[in-house]
Order: structure tokens, then C-alpha cells, then sequence
């Protein structure tokens, strides 16, 4: 399995909804990313976990929570987000701190 | 703050010429770089990368060239084919950190 797998692929969530974004992967990676894509844009780096421990937080607002249950899960909870928050989220996972690194499809979120 | 810069917005190239993509970054700790290339609606697909103790490596039509001195690297395809097209995002990582430049969009002509 060479893949890093996203659910859903879309999401359409109202401000008070609160919701939850899948990422999996079973390369053995114990590097784990969300980025955020706004359209024409590149990717934005939101959170790094690295061996299921957070070590990067862009600065991103408290309404994303990250969770890593396992080395091959990742989620990212979201609650009470705001229309400009519509974006395509981006998973992925890398072997170690550099190297190639392996993105999921995506999911695009529509916030109303 | 840009560390990884694309000044490149778009290029168009005719089919079987060479295409030559520019990246440059400012941060000194980046020590692995890479290439994605993207189609619109799905995440970055990795193309090609090199360490910073090489200054090229090749893989088929695609090279990638990294002079650390000038802090800039860039993407040779050649020949250019019309499925090359798409939007290539330049990539420096280190220290569990990975950054995008704004990419470029290339378009191959038949």
C-alpha cells in the first residue's frame, strides 16, 4: 500500500456543524502532515506530527484540532469554521523529517 | 514570509522542446528539495527531488538541478509532451518542516 488515503473526499458543513477530516496511511511513516490549499494557491502547512506526537502548529486557529490516535491515522476536527475556512485540506506522510512525501487526494470543504 | 519562491507565474513551451522551471529559497536549514506537479481538484503528485549534497539528479525527461551557493534549483523537462501540463509546485524541506512555492503553471503546446 503506497498510498495516503482521505475521508471524505468532500464536505459541505454549516458554521455550528462540527465534523471530522480522515487521513491513513500504512507505508510505516511516522511523519504525518495536514496542509491547506486555497484555489491558486500553494499548499499552506497547518500541523506536523512526528511519531504521533505534535511538532509543528502553524499558528492555525483553535477551531482545528488535530488528533493522531495512531502512526497511521490522523484526523482533523473541526468546529465552528467559518465560510473563508473553504478550502481543499491536504494529508500526507514522509518517512522521516525530509524526503519524498506522499499526499493524499484531499478533501474539499465547503463551509456555509 | 516566502521561503520558497516561484517568480514564474506560467510558461508555455511547444511539444518536444525543453521546459525549464525556477525555484529559489531563502532559508539555509532546507536540506531536501522537491518537485510536484498538480492537477486541479487532487493533492500534489511527487515528481522528482534531490538531496543537498547532489546538484542534479535524473529520473527519464525530468531533472532537476540544485545550486545551493545561489539557493535556487530547477526542473528540465525534456522533450516537453501536452500531458506535462499542469500547475509544478517547488518544495524545500528540513527539520520536519516542508514549504511550497506558489507554483507555475505550464502549458505544453502540440
Amino acid at each position: 500500500d503506497t498510498e495516503v488515503t482521505q475521508t471524505p473526499k468532500h464536505l459541505v458543513m454549516g458554521m455550528t456543524n462540527k465534523k471530522s477530516l480522515k487521513c491513513e496511511q500504512h507505508m510505516g511513516h511516522r511523519a504525518m502532515y495536514w496542509y491547506k490549499q486555497k484555489a491558486k494557491k500553494p499548499p499552506e502547512l497547518m500541523f506536523v506530527y512526528s511519531y504521533e506526537k505534535l511538532s509543528i502548529n502553524e499558528s492555525v486557529p483553535s477551531r482545528f484540532s488535530p488528533e493522531c490516535p495512531n502512526s497511521s491515522l490522523l484526523n482533523l476536527h473541526l468546529h465552528a469554521l467559518q465560510p473563508e475556512d473553504s478550502a481543499l485540506y491536504l494529508c500526507a506522510s514522509s518517512q522521516r523529517d525530509s524526503g519524498g512525501y506522499t499526499f493524499g487526494s484531499g478533501t474539499r470543504l465547503t463551509v456555509v | 514570509d516566502q521561503q520558497v519562491k516561484q517568480n514564474s507565474p506560467s510558461l508555455s513551451v511547444q511539444e518536444g522542446r525543453i521546459s525549464i522551471l525556477n525555484c529559489d529559497y531563502t532559508n539555509s536549514m532546507f536540506d531536501y528539495f522537491l518537485w510536484y506537479k498538480k492537477y486541479p481538484a487532487e493533492g500534489p503528485t511527487f515528481l522528482i527531488s534531490i538531496s543537498s549534497i547532489k546538484d542534479k539528479n535524473e529520473d527519464g525527461r525530468f531533472t532537476v538541478f540544485l545550486n545551493k551557493s545561489a539557493k535556487h534549483l530547477s526542473l528540465h523537462i525534456v522533450p516537453s509532451q501536452p500531458g506535462d501540463s499542469a500547475v509544478y509546485f517547488c518544495a524545500a524541506s528540513g527539520g520536519g518542516d516542508m514549504r511550497f512555492g506558489a507554483g507555475t503553471r505550464l502549458t505544453v503546446k502540440p
